[in-house]
């Protein structure tokens, strides 16, 4: 079993949809969950970070983690065209240990 | 602010060639550094991590090395490439222990 699981998709969506991105993973010692977005050819952009369970919104972005279920979400509401781009999850036990990622949700928003 | 540095964007090699890749950071002293490659099809893989001058860690055997000359240097490096060693390089930073923040990549082809 993977450590983190995550679709590879593609999703496709129209434009306007509201997008649900999700990951699992096996860890119970990870604290610290991230969404990172990639357009194509270019490094990984930090979205969105979290400590431990909960919910964190910025603009259209909310991130949710819920730990009893070793979940996490990245929710895009009004989704654009230039949303469109590779989403990975990442998580951390914290301090030195290292980071994991999913291998990314390839997604596309229709016009 | 910080901002890192990664160059060449594109590399095109002959196996058996060797390969410099040069990764700076500005803005910040002392910081965690790190090698990722992104395989197609592939989640990121972390190659080595620098926590300072000299000292490097590497997560997985391979045909590849890391050193460390200077406190926001980071080089990867080969002697002979291999065609496996094809995939797109990623160098990052740790910020506040858990934040990763990558540069713009290297899409290294080796033919």
């Amino acid at each position: 079993q993977k450590e983190v699981e995550q679709d590879p998709g593609p999703l496709s969506v129209p434009e306007g949809a509201i997008v649900s991105l999700n990951c699992t993973y096996s860890n119970s010692a990870f604290q610290y969950f991230m969404w990172y977005r990639q357009y194509s050819r270019k490094g990984p952009e930090l979205l969105m970070y979290t400590y431990s369970s909960g919910n964190k919104e910025d603009g259209r972005f909310t991130a949710q983690v819920d730990k009893s279920s070793k979940y996490i979400s990245l929710f895009i509401r009004d989704s654009q065209p230039s949303d469109s781009a590779t989403y990975l999850c990442a998580m951390s036990e914290g301090g030195y240990q290292k980071v994991t990622f999913g291998i990314g949700t390839k997604l596309q928003v229709i016009p | 602010s910080q901002t890192i540095h990664q160059w060449p964007a594109t590399l095109v090699q002959p196996v058996g060639s060797p390969l410099s890749l040069e990764c700076t950071v500005e803005g910040t002293s002392n910081p965690n550094l790190y090698w990722y490659r992104q395989a197609a099809g592939r989640g990121l893989q972390l190659l080595f991590y620098s926590v300072g001058i000299g000292q490097i860690s590497s997560e997985v055997p391979q045909n590849l090395s890391a050193s460390r000359p200077q406190d926001r240097q980071f080089i990867l490096s080969s002697k002979k490439l291999l065609l496996s060693d094809s995939g797109f390089y990623l160098c990052a930073w740790k910020w506040d222990n858990e934040k990763l923040f990558f540069g713009s990549g290297t899409q290294l082809s080796v033919l």
